[in-house]
């Protein structure tokens, strides 16, 4: 088992619509929580910064962490073409930068 | 301003081939550098890190090998590709987050 899983995809939204990306771990040891957003032939950026559970709201997206059911969310209202990307989730432990990485899900906003 | 720089983004190289990527850092000192290889369908892969000049941590057996020749920069190499080595490297600088680099794709043929 891995211990990060995150559907594939890929998802494809009209515009407008609400988009939800997951994933779940393993490891009850991660505290920090990102979404890194990349786009084609670039390294990825990242979009949403959480520690331990809870929401965290920036703009159009909402990043939730749920530690008992070891289940984190990224939420995108009003979809726009432009969030057309790869969608990483990534976690750590406490000590160290280590980062463990999601296999990323495909997201497309089509008009 | 930080920055982290990365080349060349594209490459195509043969079988047996030797390799040296690059990454370098602008705007900051003694930085946390790190190498990940991201493939199709299985997420980014940690391959080394680096905590200063000449530390070298390896996260996997493989056929490639790192350097940090300096404070700033870090530098993935592999006397001989094999074809397995194909894929998406970026280098990465970690503070509290981390900064990716616009990534090398490589492509041994």
């Amino acid at each position: 088992q891995k211990e990060v899983e995150q559907d594939p995809g890929p998802l494809s939204v009209p515009e407008g619509a609400i988009v939800s990306l997951n994933c779940t771990y393993s490891n009850s040891a991660f505290q920090y929580f990102m979404w890194y957003r990349q786009y084609s032939r670039k390294g990825p950026e990242l979009l949403m910064y959480t520690y331990s559970s809870g929401n965290k709201e920036d703009g159009r997206f909402t990043a939730q962490v749920d530690k008992s059911s070891k289940y984190i969310s990224l939420f995108i209202r009003d979809s726009q073409p432009s969030d057309s990307a790869t969608y990483l989730c990534a976690m750590k432990a406490g000590g160290g930068n280590k980062l463990t990485f999601g296999t990323g899900t495909q997201l497309k906003v089509e008009l | 301003s930080q920055t982290i720089h990365q080349w060349p983004a594209t490459l195509v190289q043969p079988v047996g081939s030797p390799l040296s990527l690059e990454c370098t850092v602008e705007g900051t000192s003694n930085p946390n550098l790190y190498w990940y290889r991201q493939a199709a369908g299985r997420g980014l892969q940690l391959l080394f890190y680096s905590v200063g000049i000449g530390q070298i941590s390896s996260e996997v057996p493989q056929n490639l090998s790192a350097s940090r020749p300096q404070d700033r920069q870090f530098i993935l190499s592999s006397k001989k590709l094999l074809l397995s080595d194909s894929g998406f490297y970026l280098c990465a600088w970690v503070t509290v987050r981390y900064t990716f680099g616009s990534g090398t794709r490589l492509t041994v043929v």
